[in-house]
């Protein structure tokens, strides 16, 4: 079965710290993708990232690094010199290419930047 | 703009009064789906579609229907809301089932069954 572990469900950093969100994985598929969206305050949620199971590169875009480990089943989420927009939720997620494009998803995590 | 639009944006109801929440995209997309979020829990999937007239469950499908009798629009059904039903409600969509392509997300339906 399918399953995404964020384990730390509150941090808080003084802006400009850097700061990485854990995402752990659990799928029997070897063709699967994982995301991360952002949630926040006003509570919408908005896509940041897509990776399929074939590319573990690393990904940077601005601030946001996201580093890929299939040896550990890990999606994990750094962001460098954090600021108060950061202030979210964010949720990392799986889904399986045997399925339909069904996103299952981490708790998440609420990341509060304090200025 | 590209969109995906749900309607209300918060309710307050009484158990057991029908209530349905609209969903319309913009885009063309195949893929549709609702998602709750409760504290602790994240969001977990309660029914999908691949298609028009195409409907499935997801992990938490109890006391809810869906239809998907046009491509633009998914409406979700509580025939007879309860209070375990309260909760914040997404409409999602995506181009596709190919390629796992990003579902765009509504703005999110706030519900409480009193």
């Amino acid at each position: 079965a399918q399953k995404v572990t964020q384990a730390q469900t509150e941090i808080s950093v003084v802006e400009k710290e850097d700061v990485t969100l854990d995402c752990v994985y659990e799928t029997r598929d070897t063709t699967y993708y994982l995301f991360w969206y952002k949630q926040p305050p006003s509570g919408e949620l908005v896509f940041l990232i897509r990776r399929n199971s074939f590319d573990e590169q690393n990904e940077i875009s601005g601030r946001y690094s996201w580093n890929f480990q299939k040896s550990t089943s890990s999606f994990n989420f750094t962001i460098t010199a954090s600021q108060v927009v950061d202030s979210a939720v964010y949720f990392c997620a799986l889904s399986e290419a045997t399925g339909a494009n069904n996103l299952f998803f981490g708790t998440g995590t609420r990341l509060t930047v304090i200025p | 703009e590209a969109q995906v639009t749900q309607n209300p944006r918060y309710l307050i109801t009484v158990t057991g009064k029908k209530l349905t929440v609209t969903c319309s995209q913009n885009m063309n997309h195949e893929y549709m789906s609702w998602y709750r979020q409760d504290p602790g829990l994240g969001l977990r999937q309660i029914y999908y579609s691949m298609n028009v007239e195409v409907t499935d469950k997801g992990d938490v499908p109890e006391g809810y229907k869906v239809s998907r009798k046009e491509k633009r629009n998914f409406p979700l059904i509580l025939e007879s809301p309860s209070p375990n039903q309260t909760s914040l409600y997404f409409c999602a969509s995506s181009l596709s089932v190919q390629g796992h392509q990003p579902q765009h997300f509504g703005d999110g339906t706030r519900l409480s069954i009193l």
